[in-house]
């Protein structure tokens, strides 16, 4: 069974600065997905960035970018020029497709970052 | 992404009674939709797969009695938690999938707070 781990539970950052969140996770599948979604206080999910497994490229979304490294199964999440309104929750992904009921998305516990004004 | 919404957001009921949240796929037809549990501080706990038009797919140790889905068009999926008790009260969240990538887009989520 695939598990996803963030070893981080809180992290803070000055405004402007730049913060790495790190995720792992275990798995023998070669094929699938990784993202990073976040949860400000209101809760609502949003997806910050998504990673198919078979591409070598790092993704990138703006201030938002990870670092992929497929053999060390490590996907962590770089945020640059920090902003107030980067502070929430942050949930690493893990998605094996295989359509229907298979394409569910197993959450590590979370990084509740916080950005300091 | 697609654009999802619940309904209601927040609801209070007695012991005993049941109550129905509607997830609402606005701009995406899906034919799957997923049911999460959230509680305070905590991550995400998939609760059951929808499938349009047939039985949804619960995972290990959700009582499928209790969480009755209902996934009837390809727009609409219900939860409805029947004989609610204190326990129940948690945040619920549904999602779609169909991404390009197979990401997932999310409801805001329903409070259910049993009295």
């Amino acid at each position: 069974a695939q598990t996803v781990t963030q070893s981080q539970p809180e992290m803070s950052v000055q405004e402007a600065e730049t913060v790495t969140l790190s995720c792992t996770y275990d798995t023998s599948e070669s094929n699938y997905y990784l993202f990073w979604y976040k949860q400000p206080p209101s809760r609502q999910m949003i997806l910050v960035i998504r990673q198919e497994a078979y591409k070598q490229q790092n993704a990138t979304e703006n201030r938002f970018s990870v670092n992929f490294q497929k053999a060390a199964k490590s996907f962590s999440l770089k945020i640059s020029d920090s902003q107030l309104g980067d502070t929430a929750m942050y949930f690493c992904a893990f998605m094996k497709p295989g359509g229907g009921a298979t394409n569910k998305l197993i959450f590590g516990t979370g990084t509740l970052l916080a950005v300091q004004p | 992404g697609a654009v999802v919404s619940q309904h209601p957001s927040w609801v209070i009921c007695k012991s005993g009674t049941s109550v129905k949240i509607e997830c609402r796929s606005l701009d995406f037809q899906a034919t799957t939709m997923f049911w999460y549990r959230q509680f305070p501080k905590q991550s995400l706990m998939l609760m059951a797969t929808s499938n349009e038009g047939s039985k949804a797919t619960y995972e290990q140790g959700v009582e499928k009695d209790k969480f009755l889905i209902n996934h009837a068009s390809l727009t609409l999926s219900t939860l409805t938690v029947t004989s609610a008790h204190p326990e129940d009260s948690s945040f619920y969240i549904c999602s779609v999938g169909g991404g390009i990538s197979y990401e997932q887009y999310f409801g805001p989520g329903t409070r259910l707070t049993v009295t």
